[in-house]
C-alpha cells in the first residue's frame, strides 16, 4: 500500500545545471499532477497528466521546465539551466480516475526539495 | 484569475479552545472547493470537497462549510495532534484539472 514516491529527497545544485525530480505514483491512479511549494505559500500548479500525455501544462513557467511520462506510471520532470529562483519543493500527486479532476481528492508525496545555490 | 485568500496566517490555540479558518475566493464558476492538510516536511493530505453553498462536511474535531464567497474551517476542541498547516484551493468550471492554492493558515494547539 505505497503511496507516492518522489526522488531525491533533496537535491542540491549550482546554478545553469540540469535536474531530474521522479515521481512514482500510486499503482493505478491515471492522473499525475506536478506542484511546486515555494516557502510560506500554496502549491501552484505546473502540469497534469492523463495516463501518457500532458492534458494540461499550462502552469510551467518557462521553456527550461519539461515533464515527461512514457509509459503512463512513472513521471520526470525536468529543469533546465537552473537558476536561483527554481529554489523550492517539488510536489507530485497522483489521483484515481474516479477522483482528481472531479473531486478534487489528489494524493500528494513528499515532495523533492530543491536548492539552486 | 482565480485568487484564495486564506486568513489568519497563523492562529495558536489552548487545547480544547475552538476556532474557524477562513478562506475567500475568486473564482470564474466553482466546479469545487477542498480543504487539505500539511504537516512540516509532508505534502498535503485531503480533508473535504464542498461543491455548493450551503454544504457542509465533518470529520472528527473539523466542520468545513461554504458559501458562494467564502469556506470556513471549524476546528471544535482541537488537540495538540491537530497542528499543521491548513491550505483551501478551488477547482474551476472551466481547466478543471487544476487547483488554485491558498497560502494556508499555520494552526498551532498547545496542551
Amino acid at each position: 500500500g505505497a503511496g507516492v514516491s518522489q526522488t531525491p529527497s533533496n537535491k542540491v545544485t549550482e546554478k545553469g545545471k540540469y535536474v531530474e525530480l521522479r515521481c512514482d505514483p500510486i499503482s493505478g491512479h491515471t492522473a499525475l499532477y506536478w506542484y511546486r511549494q515555494s516557502l510560506g505559500q500554496g502549491p501552484e500548479f505546473l502540469i497534469y497528466f492523463q495516463g501518457t500525455g500532458a492534458a494540461d501544462d499550462s502552469g510551467l513557467p518557462n521553456d527550461r521546465f519539461f515533464a515527461v511520462r512514457p509509459e503512463g506510471s512513472v513521471s520526470t520532470l525536468k529543469i533546465q539551466r537552473t537558476e536561483r529562483g527554481d529554489s523550492a519543493v517539488y510536489l507530485c500527486a497522483s489521483s484515481s480516475p474516479s477522483g482528481g479532476p472531479n473531486t478534487g481528492e489528489l494524493f500528494f508525496g513528499e515532495g523533492s526539495r530543491l536548492t539552486v545555490l | 484569475e482565480d485568487q484564495v485568500t486564506q486568513s489568519p496566517e497563523a492562529l495558536r490555540l489552548q487545547e480544547g479552545e475552538s476556532s474557524s479558518l477562513n478562506c475567500s475566493y475568486t473564482v470564474s464558476g466553482l466546479r469545487g472547493l477542498f480543504w487539505y492538510r500539511q504537516d512540516p516536511g509532508k505534502g498535503p493530505e485531503f480533508l473535504f470537497t464542498l461543491y455548493s453553498a450551503g454544504e457542509e462536511k465533518e470529520k472528527e474535531r473539523l466542520k468545513a462549510t461554504l458559501t458562494k464567497k467564502e469556506s470556513f474551517l471549524h476546528i471544535t476542541a482541537p488537540k495538540p495532534e491537530d497542528s499543521a498547516t491548513y491550505l483551501c484551493a478551488v477547482q474551476p468550471n472551466s481547466g478543471y484539472s487544476t487547483l488554485t492554492f491558498g497560502k494556508g493558515t499555520m494552526l498551532l494547539v498547545s496542551p
